[in-house]
Order: structure tokens, then C-alpha cells, then sequence
């Protein structure tokens, strides 16, 4: 089944201790992508990958940092969160271009205390 | 530069009347347009898309949308609401000059009663 995976999907964690969220398709996406979600912002963009080893920031990516190492795996690494990094966390994946829709997974909710 | 307005931040609506969300884009480019669902807990969803084709877009589920340039317009419809709708609709422009990049708009939450 073709799928955006991310892990874990509920993680509560205290200001400053270093996290990953891992995020992996199976698709053979070439690009893919980090939101953040929060109440009438809707969705922005955190870092994204166009491909492999090549990385771009987005709208809010302060605080945050990503790899791209293989194509399938990109993770979202907090070296030391804030509680203003408390919110819902997507990633996504498509084949590339303007006309390629996104495939999420389905969320992980971060609380940093 | 690019950006999106999605007009109603809530729309109530009863079982088996229409839909409609509104969205306004604004696009320095010929942007392609997408609406997305959220249901609770879960990821987007894509229900359809616009890529200068076709003006009138028929997505999943019933939905359509009408690209309208002169109004800078995507409006999302359904005919007859189902209690399954109740969710967050995001409407989303992209344009290849602009890198690739999506801008969301802030969502529209849909509440069906029955």
C-alpha cells in the first residue's frame, strides 16, 4: 500500500531535550516535505526536499532541521524545543512539480513542556 | 508571490443541502489549485485539482470546483451534503515559477446536521 509513515504519532516531551520525527514513503517520491499545523494558520511549511541531499527552507523553519540522506526517509530533528513548537506536525511526499498532489501521513502531535 | 483566502472559517450545513466553500487566490504566476480534506486525526486528503486544463474540476465524493480567473476564484460545491463531509477543507495554490511551492489557506471547518 502506497504510504507516508510517521512516527510517532503522539510525543510529549520538556523544553530543550533534542527530538526526531521520522517520516518515510514508500512511493519513490522524489519530493517531500514538513508542516506544521496550527488553529487558523492552517498548514505551513517547515523545510522541504527536492531531493535526495538536496534540502530548502520553508515558510517557518526556525528551530528546526531536516536530512535527506536516502530518498525514502526525510526527518524532522528539534534540537531543542520550545513550547512554542508545540502543534501538529505533517509530512508529505509527491513525485514533484506544481501538478503533483500530496500524499500525508497522518500526523504526530507534539506538547513540549 | 502567492496567497490564499478561504472566506468562511466555519460552514454549517444540514444533511442533503449544498455545500459551498469559498476560496480566493492571488498568484503572480498560472498557479495550479487544489482542495484537500482533513478528517479527525488523519492526514489531507486530496479531492481535486486544477492545472489549467478543464475550468470546472470534478474531485471524490461529489465535490467539484470552478476555476474562475477573472475572479481569482476556486470555489469548492457538493449538491447534497452526507454526514461524512463533516471535516476541514483546505484550498491550496502552487506554481512551478514559484518553486514549487504550496501556500495553504487557513482551512474551513464544515459541521453537518442531521
Amino acid at each position: 500500500e502506497a504510504q507516508v509513515t510517521q512516527n510517532p504519532r503522539y510525543l510529549i516531551t520538556v523544553t530543550g531535550k533534542k527530538l526526531t520525527v521520522t517520516c518515510s514513503q514508500n512511493m519513490n517520491h522524489e519530493y517531500m516535505s514538513w508542516y506544521r499545523q496550527d488553529p487558523g494558520l492552517g498548514l505551513r511549511q517547515i523545510y522541504y526536499s527536492m531531493n535526495v541531499e538536496v534540502t530548502d527552507k520553508g515558510d517557518v523553519p526556525e528551530g528546526y532541521k531536516v536530512s535527506r540522506k536516502e530518498k525514502r526517509n526525510f526527518p524532522l530533528i528539534l534540537e531543542s524545543p520550545s513550547p512554542n513548537q508545540t502543534s501538529l506536525y505533517f509530512c508529505a511526499s509527491s513525485q514533484g512539480g506544481n501538478n503533483s498532489p500530496l500524499h500525508f501521513g497522518n500526523g504526530t502531535r507534539l506538547t513540549v513542556t | 508571490a502567492q496567497s490564499v483566502t478561504q472566506l468562511d472559517s466555519h460552514v454549517s450545513v444540514s444533511e442533503g443541502t449544498p455545500v459551498l466553500l469559498r476560496c480566493n487566490y492571488s498568484s503572480s504566476y498560472s498557479p495550479s489549485l487544489f482542495w484537500y480534506v482533513q478528517h479527525p486525526n488523519k492526514g489531507l486528503q486530496l479531492l481535486l485539482k486544477y492545472t489549467s486544463a478543464a475550468t470546472l474540476v470534478k474531485g471524490i465524493n461529489g465535490f467539484e470546483a470552478e476555476f474562475k480567473k477573472s475572479e481569482t476564484s476556486f470555489h469548492l460545491t457538493k449538491p447534497s451534503a452526507h454526514m461524512s463531509d463533516a471535516a476541514e477543507y483546505f484550498c491550496v495554490v502552487s506554481a512551478l515559477a514559484a518553486g514549487n511551492k504550496l501556500t495553504f489557506g487557513g482551512g474551513t471547518r464544515v459541521l453537518v446536521k442531521p
